[in-house]
C-alpha cells in the first residue's frame, strides 16, 4: 500500500468552527489531491497541489483552502465549517503523468453539527 | 471538458453470474481510463487502467475492461461474481496534461448468494 495517512480519521465539529485535515505521504510524489465523497456525487475534487506551495482549485473549492509547505504534507482547511461540508474526505497522491495511478488514503469522516 | 457517466447507481448479481458495470466517457483528447474499487469504510484501490497499449485490459481480482473508441465506452466485466466483489466501483478519465482525474458517480455492486 502507498504510504498515505490522514488525520484525524473521524471528527465531529460545530458550525462556524475552523477545521484542518492533514494528509501525509512517504512516497515523495509530486502531486497531492483532496476529494470529498458524498452519496450520489462520487468523488469531487476540492483542491490539488503540483508541488510545494503550488496549488490549484478543483470543482468544489468554495469554503476550503489548502497549503503545502513540504512535499509530504498537504493540509485542507475549512475556515468556518458548515453542515454542507459534512462528508468523507480523501487525500490522494500521484507522480503527475496522465497515465499515473492515483493512490488514495483511508479517508476522514467529518460531521458538522 | 471531460466527463464520465456510469449507468446504474446500483447493480445486483447472483454469485457466479457475470458482472457488467458500464462506463461511458466524453473526452476531446485520447483518454486514459481507470477503474477503482472501494470496499466499505476504505479508500479507493486501482482495479485496472487503459493507457492505449491494448484495448482489452486485465486487472486484479479477475476483472477486465475493454476500451471501445467508437462507443466511447470502458465497461468493466468479470465472468463470475464472488461475494467478496461487493463494493462500490468508480470509473475515471484522465484529463489533458497533468490535471486531475475526473470520476463518475460510482456503481454499487451487490452480490446475492
Amino acid at each position: 500500500d502507498a504510504g498515505i495517512t490522514q488525520s484525524p480519521r473521524h471528527k465531529v465539529t460545530e458550525t462556524g468552527t475552523p477545521v484542518t485535515l492533514r494528509c501525509h505521504q512517504t512516497e515523495n510524489h509530486r502531486y497531492m489531491y483532496w476529494y470529498r465523497q458524498d452519496p450520489g456525487h462520487g468523488l469531487r475534487l476540492i483542491h490539488y497541489s503540483y508541488g510545494v506551495k503550488d496549488t490549484d482549485k478543483g470543482e468544489v473549492s468554495d469554503g476550503y483552502s489548502v497549503s503545502r509547505s513540504k512535499t509530504e504534507d498537504f493540509l485542507l482547511t475549512l475556515e468556518s465549517a458548515t453542515s454542507s461540508q459534512t462528508s468523507v474526505y480523501f487525500c490522494a497522491i500521484s507522480q503527475g503523468q496522465r497515465t499515473d495511478t492515483q493512490y488514495f488514503g483511508p479517508g476522514t469522516r467529518l460531521t458538522v453539527l | 471538458a471531460q466527463s464520465v457517466t456510469q449507468l446504474g447507481s446500483h447493480v445486483s448479481v447472483s454469485e457466479g453470474a457475470l458482472v457488467l458495470l458500464r462506463c461511458n466517457y466524453s473526452s476531446s483528447v485520447p483518454p486514459y481510463l481507470f477503474w477503482y474499487v472501494q470496499y466499505p469504510n476504505q479508500g479507493l484501490q486501482l482495479l485496472l487502467k487503459y493507457t492505449s497499449a491494448a484495448t482489452l485490459v486485465k486487472g486484479i481480482n479477475g476483472f477486465e475492461a475493454e476500451f471501445k473508441k467508437s462507443e466511447t465506452s470502458f465497461h468493466l466485466t468479470k465472468p463470475s461474481a464472488h461475494m467478496s466483489d461487493a463494493a462500490e466501483y468508480f470509473c475515471a478519465v484522465s484529463n489533458s496534461g497533468n490535471t486531475p482525474l475526473v470520476f463518475g458517480k460510482g456503481t454499487r455492486l451487490s452480490v446475492i448468494a
